[in-house]
């Protein structure tokens, strides 16, 4: 079994729809939560981050941690043709020794229709 | 802005070929990393760096080697190129994971290797 594990779509919606991206794992040390977006050709930049259990909201972008359930969401409001990329999910914990790890799921290809 | 390079965006070698490739990050990160990204698999780390002349291997090492003689400088070297090495590789750099600050990595464009 996958450490962590994500659809990889690809993911078709119309235009102004709500994106709904989801993860789960199976690691329950798991601490830090991040979504990266990677559009086609380039490397993936941090989108959202997130620590605790909760929602966290950034304009149309909300991350949604659920550690019981081990699952974590990115939604898009009113999503635009601009937000097709590829959507990686990204989670991290910290070691004793001050190393950490960091597991990245394999993406969700979202494709907004105009 | 946090600025990653990497040496070359397309490159097409020979098996057997020795392969350097090379990332420069400008931000005085601790940290560095090779991934390798394929489709179905995702990112998957090759080597990590903390510090100047520090390695350490990530999940998939064999074939690759690393140098870090200075901080800003990451290479990858595939010493006898083979053509399931055939891959888009991603350079990342990071500051030093502070417990209270967020740790976020910064990609670089890739390099698209094709072994032939």
């Amino acid at each position: 079994q996958k450490e962590v594990e994500q659809d990889p779509g690809p993911l078709g919606v119309p235009e102004g729809a709500i994106v709904s991206l989801n993860c789960t794992y199976s690691n329950s040390a798991f601490q830090y939560f991040m979504w990266y977006r990677q559009y086609s050709r380039k490397g993936p930049e941090l989108l959202m981050y997130t620590y605790s259990s909760g929602n966290k909201e950034d304009g149309r972008f909300t991350a949604q941690v659920d550690k019981s359930s081990k699952y974590i969401s990115l939604f898009i409001r009113d999503s635009q043709p601009s937000d097709s990329a590829t959507y990686l999910c990204a989670m991290s914990l910290m070691f004793t020794s001050g190393t950490y790890k960091y597991i990245f799921g394999t993406g969700t290809r979202l494709k907004v229709l105009a | 802005d946090v600025k990653v390079t990497q040496s070359s965006r397309y490159l097409v070698k020979r098996t057997g070929e020795k392969v350097f490739l090379e990332c420069v990050q400008d931000m005085d990160h601790e940290n560095m990393f090779w991934y390798r990204q394929d489709p179905g698999l995702g990112l998957r780390l090759i080597y990590f760096s903390y510090d100047v002349k520090m390695k350490e291997k990530g999940d998939i090492p064999e074939g690759y080697s690393v140098s870090r003689e200075k901080k800003e400088r990451f290479s990858l070297i595939l010493e006898s190129a083979s053509t399931n090495q055939t891959s888009m590789y991603l350079c990342a750099s990071s500051l030093y994971f502070v417990r209270e600050s967020r740790e976020t990595q910064y990609f670089g464009p890739g390099t698209r290797l094709l072994v032939l």
